[in-house]
């Protein structure tokens, strides 16, 4: 069982849809990331939560909105996308700066239509 | 601001040969973290390893091996014999120091194909 899930896997939606991806972690990790891949591009970082709290927001169109109500969940609400959004986005959780790096989640495989 | 840059887009090398990725960087802090993560075509990352700035020794882990040089800002990471298995997207990434979380900047990846 992989230590950070992510639901749904997959996801298709129009432009006009209200979508969320959810994001879980037991790990006792304190800080929790979404981040975007798209192909030929590097990992984008959309948003961080420290202890709950938002700390880092990359220029994130309003259209992704980051919810995290507590610190075993991540949520990225979704809303308007246009087709360029279209991407695999991934959450990851880390135990801050530690010894180790992120534990990811398997990703939600995001098609706009 | 912080770069990494994977030269190699795709490498291919048939089973048991050895195999190095290059990763470079770039960043004004003294004192900031390396990373190397495995993509398999599953889609999860999974974490290799970590380096901080202060440590340049290099480490070896059964057939994986990396070599920090600071002087040249490089980080590149050797597989040893390859396996089909290793077959993946490989990610070098780094990070600042903060002392609640890590902010990572990823590499663009190198895709590795071992051929049987």
């Amino acid at each position: 069982e992989t230590g950070v899930t992510q639901t749904p896997r997959h996801l298709v939606m129009g432009m006009t849809n209200k979508k969320s991806l959810k994001c879980e972690q037991h790990l006792g990790h304190n800080a929790m990331y979404w981040y975007k891949q798209s192909a030929k591009k590097p990992l984008e970082l959309m948003f961080v939560y420290s202890l709950e709290e938002r700390v880092e927001n990359n220029s994130v169109p309003s259209r992704f909105s980051p919810e995290c109500p507590n610190s075993s969940h991540l949520f990225l609400h979704l809303h308007t996308l246009q087709p360029e959004d279209s991407a695999l986005y991934l959450c990851a959780s880390s135990p801050g700066t530690g010894t180790k790096g992120y534990t990811f989640g398997s990703g939600t495989r995001l098609t706009v239509v | 601001a912080q770069k990494v840059t994977q030269a190699q887009t795709e490498i291919s090398v048939v089973e048991k040969e050895d195999v190095t990725l290059d990763c470079v960087y770039e960043t004004r802090d003294t004192t900031y973290y390396l990373f190397w993560y495995k993509q398999p075509p599953s889609g999860e990352l999974v974490f290799l390893i970590r380096r901080n700035s202060f440590d340049e020794q290099n480490e070896i882990s059964g057939r994986y091996s990396w070599n920090f040089q600071k002087s040249t800002s490089s980080f590149n990471f050797t597989i040893t014999a390859s396996q089909v298995v290793d077959s993946a997207v490989y990610f070098c990434a780094l990070s600042e120091a903060t002392w609640s979380y890590q902010k990572v900047t990823f590499g663009t990846g190198t895709k590795l194909q071992v051929i049987p």
